[in-house]
């Protein structure tokens, strides 16, 4: 089955810290892998999207890092800030029958506490 | 930049009453979507529409019709709401299909519906 686990479910850090996000995915064939971050009450918002041939990618303080072999991604916030509090979303894509699929983990909730 | 916008914010229905969820993009986008969000679940595509004048089933398309009323317009429409459908929907719009292309999803901020 095509999945996309995220861990942890919720973290809390103090702000000035940095955490790391993982992301493990089961989809196959794998087309891209795109990270959105979601604040409370707002959609999500595009962070990076990362092709099969990129294994880093970086949007300011955030930093994804993709190891297509072992079907895992991560999410590195540097030098938290109280507003990046939110969830943090995997969606990867699935290349199916000449088509991409998007398929949506269920989010990590972050909050970064003063 | 308005974006992609979305309304009502919030809805409440009775069982069986329908409503029709509006959106509108800005952003001369040929792609637009809708999608659900449950707790704890990824969010799910309802129905998308690669271009203007075509529309296609997602992954969760029963109890819900689309209507993609010009470029910039695709509403969402709940002809007999359930219980099950209390979710937030959210529309999205890319400059390409998503399903041939990598652009990024712009994503409105969600119409909350509860139905009671």
């Amino acid at each position: 089955k095509n999945q996309v686990e995220q861990s942890p479910q919720s973290l809390i850090i103090l702000e000035g810290k940095n955490c790391t996000l993982q992301c493990n995915y089961t989809v196959s064939p794998f087309s891209n892998l795109r990270w959105y971050k979601q604040d409370t009450g707002r959609g999500p918002v595009s962070l990076t999207i990362m092709t099969f041939s990129e294994n880093t990618k970086s949007n300011g303080r955030y930093t994804a890092t993709l190891d297509a072999d072992t079907k895992q991604s991560s999410l590195h916030i540097t030098a938290s800030q109280l507003s990046d509090s939110a969830s943090y979303i995997c969606v990867v894509t699935m290349f199916s029958g000449g088509y991409n699929k998007l398929i949506f983990g269920a989010g990590t909730r972050l909050a970064v506490h003063p | 930049n308005a974006g992609v916008t979305q309304t009502p914010k919030f809805q409440v229905l009775k069982t069986g009453q329908s409503m029709t969820l509006q959106c509108a993009q800005d952003m001369n986008h040929n792609s637009m979507y809708w999608y659900r969000q449950d707790p704890g679940m990824g969010l799910r595509l309802i129905y998308y529409s690669a271009s203007e004048g075509t529309t296609d089933k997602g992954e969760v398309p029963n109890g819900y019709n689309v209507s993609r009323l010009n470029k910039r317009e695709f509403s969402l429409r709940l002809e007999s709401a359930a219980p099950s459908q209390t979710s937030v929907y959210f529309c999205a719009s890319s400059a390409y299909p998503s399903d041939i292309d990598n652009s990024p999803l712009h994503f409105g901020n969600g119409t909350r519906l509860t139905v009671t």
